[in-house]
């Protein structure tokens, strides 16, 4: 089964970028009908859908954040991955990633599964 | 943005309950809405796609109902693997949203 795994600095200084990788494994990023997405949860809070990619590279963002958001996918390593600029604290969060399921020959992604475990990002000087 | 509002925030409820958590969509959806299952310190787990289809391998005393922009999540008889946070998810926009989740605690 396809699982996810995120791996990144724990912690980042206020002004500098956030620079996670996901790595998919149990499957091929490239395999299609999926979408490669990026979601944070604040400390003790709900969820906030960052944006996505797919294995072509077309990407979508939440426009909260997308001016600073960045996403790239490496096919040969079944990797993507996010880079957050301009970080605050108000970006200290656990990030995770997950595979978007697109249905019906859409290209809107209905559910996610799965998630990977998920990794505290803090920032702070 | 489409807003997700889930109620209750918390509830406390016993093993054997029937437990329903409503989830309101700020407008129509459709039946794009997806259940979400949250322990503490791990990741959100899918229990229900599309409003009623039940993920493989998820137990059958939970069930989802609804379209439009009204939707419960049952738990027909609570256990005490299902004490969690849940969080609804809309996909019908392409701003993808989840509601604020519902904490089910221990009575």
């Amino acid at each position: 089964q396809v699982q996810l795994q995120e791996s990144g600095p724990g912690l980042v200084k206020p002004s500098q970028t956030l620079s996670l990788t996901c790595t998919v494994s149990g499957g091929s990023i490239s395999s299609g009908g999926y979408y490669w997405n990026w979601i944070r949860q604040h400390p003790g809070k709900g969820l906030e859908w960052i944006g996505y990619i797919s294995y072509s590279g077309n990407a979508s963002y939440n426009p909260s954040l997308k001016s600073r958001v960045t996403t790239s996918v490496d096919p040969s390593k079944n990797q993507f991955s996010l880079k957050l600029n301009s970080v605050t604290a108000a970006d200290t969060a656990v990030y995770y990633c997950a595979r978007g399921i697109v249905t019906g020959g859409t290209s809107y992604i209905d559910w996610f599964d799965p998630w990977g475990q998920g990794t505290l990002v803090a920032v702070s000087s | 943005d489409i807003q997700m509002t889930q109620s209750p925030s918390s509830l406390s409820a016993s093993v054997g309950d029937r437990v329903t958590i409503t989830c309101r969509a700020s407008q129509t959806i459709s039946r794009y809405l997806n259940w979400y299952q949250q322990k503490p310190g791990k990741a959100p787990n899918l229990l229900i796609y599309a409003t009623s289809s039940l993920q493989s391998g998820v137990p059958s005393r939970f069930s989802g109902s609804g379209s439009g922009t009204d939707f419960t999540l049952t738990i027909s008889s609570l256990q005490p693997e299902d004490f969690a946070t849940y969080y609804c998810q809309q996909t019908y926009s392409t701003l993808l949203t989840f509601g604020g989740g519902t904490k089910v605690e221990i009575k």
